[in-house]
């Protein structure tokens, strides 16, 4: 079953706005990544929270973790065309040398020109 | 820097026919690798975790006799999909543990399996 619950599906904005992602998960976790797929390619790693940490940065990109509430968001300021693509956050229960990932449905960002 | 590649990107077979794809990890070594479904506009399901030199786990519901999984070397796993029928039609994905950071992993850029 799916752990991770993102919302919007869809978001379509307008380049230089910000594009707010969401994603909501069931069990407990170790951490949590999220994970940027261009139509029909591989996935790149974006960004890891682990399950201690409240919210990181990098570039662009803030993501926020609330595990009272098992929720993440991806934050991406200053869109620009070139951020279209699908967003996934997956989770990882256990980490380490036992880590594996659970996806979430992904969400379909669009940044218009 | 380091990445993951897969062979073949694409691959048209018929009903019946097996079918090999092939990851590899590029200037890293690899003693686990991760196999994942993806069904159009649909998230990645994890089908099995690769062991090298051991068996495969399988994932719940991944029938291993069908999906034969194969890590001969510590930069190659190998996904067999045999007997393939329309049904098994999809994007195929894996991806290794970045090293140095067991909990992040590269993917490789995905098979896409037609079978007709």
């Amino acid at each position: 079953s799916q752990q991770g619950e993102e919302d919007p599906q869809a978001l379509s904005i307008q380049e230089g706005e910000n594009a707010t992602m969401n994603c909501s998960y069931k069990t407990s976790i170790n951490n949590l990544q999220w994970y940027r797929q261009n139509s029909g390619r591989g996935l790149v790693h974006l960004i890891l929270i682990r399950s201690n940490e409240r919210e990181k940065h990098s570039g662009r990109l803030r993501v926020t973790l609330d595990t009272s509430k098992k929720s993440s968001s991806l934050l991406i300021t200053a869109s620009r065309a070139a951020d279209t693509a699908s967003y996934f956050c997956a989770t990882d229960a256990r980490g380490g040398a036992n880590s594996k990932l659970t996806f979430g449905k992904g969400i379909t960002l669009s940044v218009r020109p | 820097g380091a990445v993951v590649s897969q062979h073949p990107s694409r691959v048209i077979c018929k009903s019946g026919t097996s079918v090999k794809i092939e990851c590899r990890s590029l200037d890293f070594q690899a003693t686990t690798m991760f196999w994942y479904r993806q069904f159009p506009k649909k998230s990645l399901m994890l089908m099995a975790t690769s062991n090298e030199g051991s068996k495969a786990t399988y994932e719940q519901g991944v029938e291993k006799d069908k999906f034969l999984i194969n890590h001969a070397s510590l930069t190659l796993s190998t996904l067999t999909v045999t007997s393939a029928h329309p049904e098994d039609s999809s994007f195929y994905i894996c991806s290794a543990p970045i090293p140095a950071s067991t909990d992040t992993q590269y993917f490789g850029p995905g098979t896409r399996l037609t079978v007709l």
